[in-house]
């Protein structure tokens, strides 16, 4: 079995300050691990992901995750925050099964950027 | 290119009725997959299907179905709604036979309100 775990279902920072949106998975398995963004009314969008090439993977907009497996982490960081990454943040944690892939989603951070 | 299109965007519906939502998946995706979101239970995956097959299918009740066409087009249709039924459904491609191996491609999603 597989699972997520969003520490932090809000983060706020101030805009031009770091960003830390913290994960830890579960699996029993070697995991293939993404962060999505979802802007309010939209559907999700990718942001990067992890399938075991190199443990620091760069993504859009700036975003960055390092998958930790000693920790069990899949943090997302993003060095200055910018008004519009206000958004939900999801991390996922997907696992071959039997030939089959399942999605598992975190519980969300909701991460607030104020000027 | 176009993105994965999901009709209708919102519709509204009283205890007891049927609906069915439609998901027009990226030109050349042939998996397409189906997830409900709420406040409560966050995002849940409802089931997947590839080359008109359901080859991976959540934790819901039989009141959840769907299907596939030879177009790669997918249809979910719940039956005797719940007002627990009330969510954002996303639907989300990919052109990976696995959905760990590669991203998906959300929707904007099809918000149903059940009275």
């Amino acid at each position: 079995a597989q699972s997520v775990t969003q520490l932090d279902s809000h983060v706020s920072v101030s805009e031009g300050t770091p960003v830390l949106l913290r994960c830890n998975y579960s699996s029993s398995y070697s995991p293939s691990l993404f962060w999505y963004v979802q802007h309010p009314n939209k559907g999700l969008q990718l942001l990067l992901k992890y399938t075991s090439a190199a443990t620091l993977v760069k993504g859009i907009n700036g975003f960055e995750a390092e998958f930790k497996k000693s920790e069990t982490s899949f943090h997302l960081t993003k060095p200055s925050a910018h008004m519009s990454d206000a958004a939900e943040y999801f991390c996922v944690v997907s696992v071959a099964s039997g030939g089959s892939y399942i999605p598992t989603f975190g519980r969300g951070t909701s991460l607030i950027v104020h000027p | 290119k176009a993105g994965v299109t999901q009709t209708p965007r919102y519709l509204i519906k009283t205890r007891g009725q049927q609906v069915t939502l439609s998901c027009s998946p990226i030109s050349g995706h042939r998996s397409v997959s189906w997830y409900q979101q709420t406040p409560g239970q966050g995002l849940q995956f409802l089931f997947e299907y590839f080359s008109e097959t359901q080859r991976n299918k959540g934790n819901f009740p039989g009141r959840f179905s769907g299907r596939q066409f030879s177009n790669s087009r997918s249809e979910m249709n719940v039956s005797t709604l719940e007002l627990g039924d009330s969510a954002l459904y996303l639907c989300a491609s990919t052109r990976d036979r696995g959905l760990s191996g590669g991203e998906l491609f959300f929707g904007e999603g099809s918000r149903l309100t059940v009275l």
